[in-house]
């Protein structure tokens, strides 16, 4: 699977839009990209994935450059329930299996 | 339709002992995976099962192991507990539909205490 690359942390005012960046330059074709977070002491929540074109659902949009080199997930107005610890991942969906890696992650930190 | 449910929340052991923890996927899952996660190492695959059969597995001794059943719930089991096995342990399931991408859902874990 492709590596990422997220800026360690992030700030953000409530109610404004976030913008958190990933690289993924060495994405293939067949990758797709998938963002989650994990707020303290629970399991990582499933935001959103794409494959080419960009998606959007109730909790957030992705955008994915032409190239797919890099991907921007945005959460339209922020609150402070959104001050977590967000992960982007590049993988092949295929019948060889479901095994995401981790990085570090971004954590976001949305301030009133 | 109801999430991902792992039981117990919380666990202590003591040093040498076994434990075994349970997830029951999201209904119409087919899919479990379990990872690890501690504050030094992050977030770490043990394994994944797939219609009851192992399919993929992390870089972990062999104290630990899994087991899925045929209603797709899946325990794990880790043998001779040592300090070091102390972290969140977490499964996720898929319904590893071809063309969708099929994201993972997690659970809120098991919070594993070894004393």
């Amino acid at each position: 699977d492709a590596k990422t690359t997220q800026p360690p942390s992030m700030d953000c005012a409530e109610g404004r839009a976030a913008n958190l960046p990933c690289n993924h330059s060495t994405i293939s074709g067949n990758e797709y990209v998938y963002w989650y977070r994990q707020i303290h002491s629970q399991g990582p929540q499933y935001i959103i994935h794409g494959l080419k074109n960009n998606e959007t659902n109730e909790m957030a949009s992705l955008i994915i450059t032409e190239d797919r080199k890099s991907s921007t997930l945005i959460l339209p107005h922020a609150t402070l329930r959104d001050t977590a610890v967000y992960y982007c991942i590049v993988r092949v969906f295929n019948n060889a299996g479901n095994m995401l890696t981790f990085g570090g992650g971004t954590r976001l930190m949305v301030k009133p | 339709k109801a999430g991902v449910t792992q039981t117990p929340r919380y666990l202590i052991k003591t040093r040498g002992q076994q434990v075994t923890l349970s997830c029951s996927p999201i209904s119409g899952h087919r899919s479990v995976s379990w990872y690890q996660q501690t504050p030094g190492q992050g977030l770490q695959f043990l394994f994944e099962y797939f219609s009851e059969t192992q399919r993929n597995k992390g870089n972990f001794p062999g104290r630990f192991s899994g087991r899925q059943f045929s209603n797709s719930r899946s325990e794990m089991n880790v043998s001779t507990l040592e300090l070091g096995d102390s972290a969140l342990y977490l499964c996720a399931s898929s319904s590893n539909r071809q063309g969708t991408g099929s994201p993972l859902h997690f659970g809120n874990g098991t919070r594993l205490t070894v004393t």
